[in-house]
C-alpha cells in the first residue's frame, strides 16, 4: 500500500506565504489522485479546505489555494493569519480494485 | 445543512466488540455517501471505511475483516461494528458525509473509543 508524506511542521510569519506539500510513495501526485486538504484545530473535527487538487468550498478562505507542484500536491497559504495555526492533512485517492484513500501524516503549521 | 452526531463510544476491553453510530439530520436527502475516519490520541487522521448510496462499501486494508460498516437509509444512520478490538483502536471516530462526488464535506464532532483492560 502507498504512503502519503507531508512536512511534519512548518512555520510562517503573520502576513507571509507558505506552501505545504503532499507526496506519494508510488510516484508523482497527479489530478487522478484527486488531492484533498483538511484543516484541523485542537479539539475540533477536521474541515475540508480543498478538493480535487484546487477546488474550494464556500467556507474556504480565499488565501488558501491548491495546486500540483514538482510531482506533489501543494497547499499554499498567502497572507497567513494567526487563526491559520492548525494541523493540515492531505488525502490522496488510489484507483484499483478496490480503490482506497490515504491521509498524509499531517503538517503542524505555526504562525509566528 | 447536514448535521452529523456520533455516539456509542466508551471504554471497552481488548478483544471485545463495540458498535458506534452516526446519525444524520437536516438535508439528509442530499447525502450520497458516508464514511468513518479515526484519530488516535495525538496522532493523525486515518480513513477507515465508506458506504456509498448503492450500498457498496470500501475499507482501509489494515482494518478489513475486523470492522464492518453498514448504513440504515431509513433512519439516516451509519454504523461501524468493531470486533476483536485492540489497544491501538483507541481513537476518536469521526463520521463524514457528502452529497456528490466530492468526499468529506460534512463532519461530526466524533466519539471516543478507548480500548484498555
Amino acid at each position: 500500500q502507498a504512503v502519503v508524506t507531508q512536512e511534519p511542521s512548518l512555520t510562517v510569519s503573520p502576513g507571509g506565504t507558505v506552501t505545504l506539500t503532499c507526496g506519494s510513495s508510488t510516484g508523482p501526485v497527479t489530478t487522478t489522485h484527486y488531492p484533498y486538504w483538511f484543516q484541523q484545530k485542537p479539539g475540533q473535527a477536521p474541515r475540508t479546505l480543498i478538493y480535487d487538487t484546487n477546488n474550494k468550498h464556500s467556507w474556504t478562505p480565499a488565501r488558501f489555494s491548491g495546486s500540483l507542484l514538482g510531482g506533489k500536491a501543494a497547499l499554499t497559504l498567502s497572507g497567513a493569519q494567526p487563526d491559520d495555526e492548525a494541523d493540515y492533512y492531505c488525502l490522496l485517492s488510489y484507483s484499483g480494485d478496490p480503490m482506497y484513500v490515504l491521509f498524509g501524516g499531517g503538517t503542524k503549521l505555526t504562525v509566528l | 445543512e447536514v448535521r452529523l452526531v456520533e455516539s456509542g463510544g466508551g471504554l471497552v476491553q481488548p478483544g471485545a466488540s463495540l458498535r458506534v453510530s452516526c446519525t444524520a439530520s437536516g438535508f439528509t436527502a442530499r447525502i450520497n455517501s458516508m464514511s468513518w475516519v479515526r484519530q488516535a490520541p495525538g496522532k493523525g487522521l486515518e480513513w477507515v471505511s465508506v458506504v456509498h448510496s448503492r450500498g457498496d462499501t470500501l475499507y482501509a486494508d489494515s482494518l478489513k475483516g475486523r470492522f464492518t460498516v453498514s448504513r440504515d437509509f431509513s433512519t439516516n444512520t451509519l454504523y461501524l461494528q468493531m470486533h476483536s478490538v485492540r489497544v491501538d483502536d483507541t481513537a476518536v471516530y469521526y463520521c463524514s458525509a457528502w452529497s456528490d462526488s466530492h468526499w468529506f464535506v460534512h463532519w461530526g464532532q466524533g466519539t471516543l473509543v478507548s480500548v484498555s483492560s
